[in-house]
């Protein structure tokens, strides 16, 4: 399965502030996804990250809160804006192939908390 | 919502077979059972999916019933290391039933 980085692996951040989390995979997929998982939960879809258009964000999402860019087959952005503690969750990349019935492979995800 | 139940904790002795059991009563007949582990500070590990068949790779079992309202992970010999929260998931192959919806999983706890 393909290898996920994502930078950085964990940060401390002022609330107002924006951070950018970015998810680079060893080879071409066609699918990548950002997830949220909140302390003690499990993961929510933020959006399916789409190379070369706007990504699809899930309800509750905006793309005010949490753009979204992905250049190419192989790497993709998540910005969280304008941070408040609320915000304080892991934030978890996965890819997969567009063959339906190919599992989504995850990386170990970016630990954000917001003071 | 997530449309799978699990026991939300089990315990299971280091060597021994770790059964997980999970709930999906309301699957679709296009929807297949996808099993995922995240263990503490990690993302989640796929482990195996299934149709209708019974399953079998290098990390576990899936045995689906023949309604296919329920399955079963087996983890066959469990280890320290298989110490982690068990995700069920049922996930179609169009649209927005592609999406995997998760639930809060099966804490499993290995023990010595």
């Amino acid at each position: 399965s393909a290898v996920i980085s994502q930078k950085p692996s964990r940060d401390i951040c002022q609330r107002g502030t924006s951070l950018t989390i970015q998810c680079q995979v060893d080879s071409q997929v066609t699918m990548m996804f950002w997830y949220r998982q909140q302390p003690g939960q499990s993961l929510t879809l933020i959006a399916t990250a789409n190379q070369g258009s706007e990504a699809t964000y899930e309800s509750g999402f905006v793309i005010d809160k949490f753009p979204i860019s992905r250049p190419n087959l192989t790497f993709s952005t998540l910005t969280v804006s304008n941070m408040s503690p609320e915000d304080s969750s892991i934030y978890l990349c996965s890819v997969s192939m567009l063959d339906s019935n190919q599992p989504q492979h995850f990386g170990d995800g970016t630990r954000l908390s917001i003071l | 919502d997530a449309k799978t139940t699990q026991p939300p904790s089990m315990d299971c002795a280091e060597g021994r077979a770790a059964n997980l059991p999970c709930n999906h009563s309301t699957i679709s007949g296009n929807e297949y059972v996808y099993w995922y582990r995240q263990i503490h500070s990690q993302g989640p590990q796929y482990i195996i999916h299934g149709l209708k068949n019974n399953e079998t790779n290098e990390m576990a079992s899936l045995i689906i019933t023949e309604d296919r309202k329920s399955s079963t992970l087996i983890l066959p010999h469990a280890t320290l290391r298989d110490t982690a929260v068990y995700y069920c998931i049922v996930r179609g192959n169009a649209g927005n039933n592609r999406k995997l919806i998760w639930g809060l999983g099966t804490s499993l706890a290995v023990n010595p």
